[in-house]
C-alpha cells in the first residue's frame, strides 16, 4: 500500500510569511495527525483528526498556526506568520481507528527553515 | 519534568553486541508502549508494539514494560550496521494521546 503522503519535502521562508503543509493519509485511515519535530526531540502532537472532526488540538499555538482536513481524507497545516522558532520538521501521521495498538505510519516529513 | 524521559545517548556498539534502549515515564494512564526507529531524514516508523506490563519478542528484538516501575526497554540482539538509527519510546494513553521520548542515537560500528 501507498504510505503518507507530504508535500513540500523542503521549505525555506522567511520570518513572518506564510507556509503551508499538505499530507495525504494512507487509504481508508480515518485518524490523522500532525506533529512538530525540533531537532533532537521526539515528535510532539499538534493536531489529531478523527475523520473530520479535530479531536484534539490543545498543543496547536491558535495564533498563528490552522489545519484543516476537508473530507476526511487530506489534510493542510498552515503557519502564519512564520517564527523563526517554528523551523522544524513538521510530520503527518495516519492510523486505522478500529486497528489494535493503533498503528501509526508516518510520512517523511516537511523540513521548514525560517530565516 | 517532561512526562516520558528516554536515555540521551548517544550509543556506540560493535557490531554482534547486545543494545539496551531504556525509557522512564511518569504518566500512570499511558497503557500502549511502542520503539520506533527512525533513519535519518525519514519518518519514524514502528518497531515494537506492547500493551501493558509484559515482554514481546519480535526477532532479535525485545520490548520489555514494567508498569509498577513506569520504566520500559527495548533489547537488539546481535546489533547491525542497519540497525544504526535514532530510537524513540512512545506511549499512550486510551484516550489516544501519543507521547514520545526525544530518542536516542544508535550506530553500531563494523
Amino acid at each position: 500500500e501507498a504510505g503518507v503522503v507530504q508535500s513540500p519535502r523542503y521549505k525555506i521562508i522567511e520570518k513572518k510569511q506564510p507556509v503551508a503543509f499538505w499530507c495525504n493519509p494512507i487509504s481508508g485511515h480515518n485518524t490523522l495527525y500532525w506533529y512538530r519535530q525540533n531537532l533532537g526531540q521526539g515528535p510532539e502532537l499538534l493536531i489529531r483528526y478523527e475523520n473530520e472532526e479535530a479531536v484534539d488540538d490543545s498543543q496547536l499555538p491558535k495564533d498563528r498556526f490552522s489545519a484543516e482536513r476537508l473530507k476526511g481524507v487530506d489534510s493542510t497545516l498552515k503557519i502564519q506568520p512564520a517564527e523563526l522558532g517554528d523551523s522544524a520538521v513538521y510530520l503527518c501521521a495516519s492510523s486505522l481507528m478500529e486497528r489494535e495498538g493503533n498503528e501509526q505510519f508516518f510520512g517523511p516529513g516537511t523540513r521548514l527553515t525560517v530565516l | 519534568q517532561k512526562e516520558v524521559e528516554q536515555d540521551p545517548g548517544p550509543l556506540s556498539v560493535p557490531e554482534g553486541a547486545i543494545v539496551s534502549l531504556n525509557c522512564t515515564y511518569s504518566n500512570s494512564a499511558f497503557q500502549y508502549f511502542m520503539w520506533y526507529r527512525q533513519y535519518s531524514r525519514k519518518g519514524p516508523e514502528l518497531l515494537m508494539y506492547t500493551y501493558s506490563s509484559g515482554n514481546k519478542e519480535d526477532g532479535r528484538f525485545t520490548a520489555q514494560v514494567d508498569k509498577s516501575s513506569k520504566y520500559i526497554s527495548l533489547f537488539i540482539r546481535d546489533s547491525q550496521p542497519s540497525d544504526s538509527a535514532t530510537y524513540l519510546c512512545a506511549m499512550r494513553t486510551n484516550a489516544g494521546k501519543s507521547t514520545f521520548g526525544d530518542g536516542t542515537t544508535l550506530t553500531v560500528k563494523p
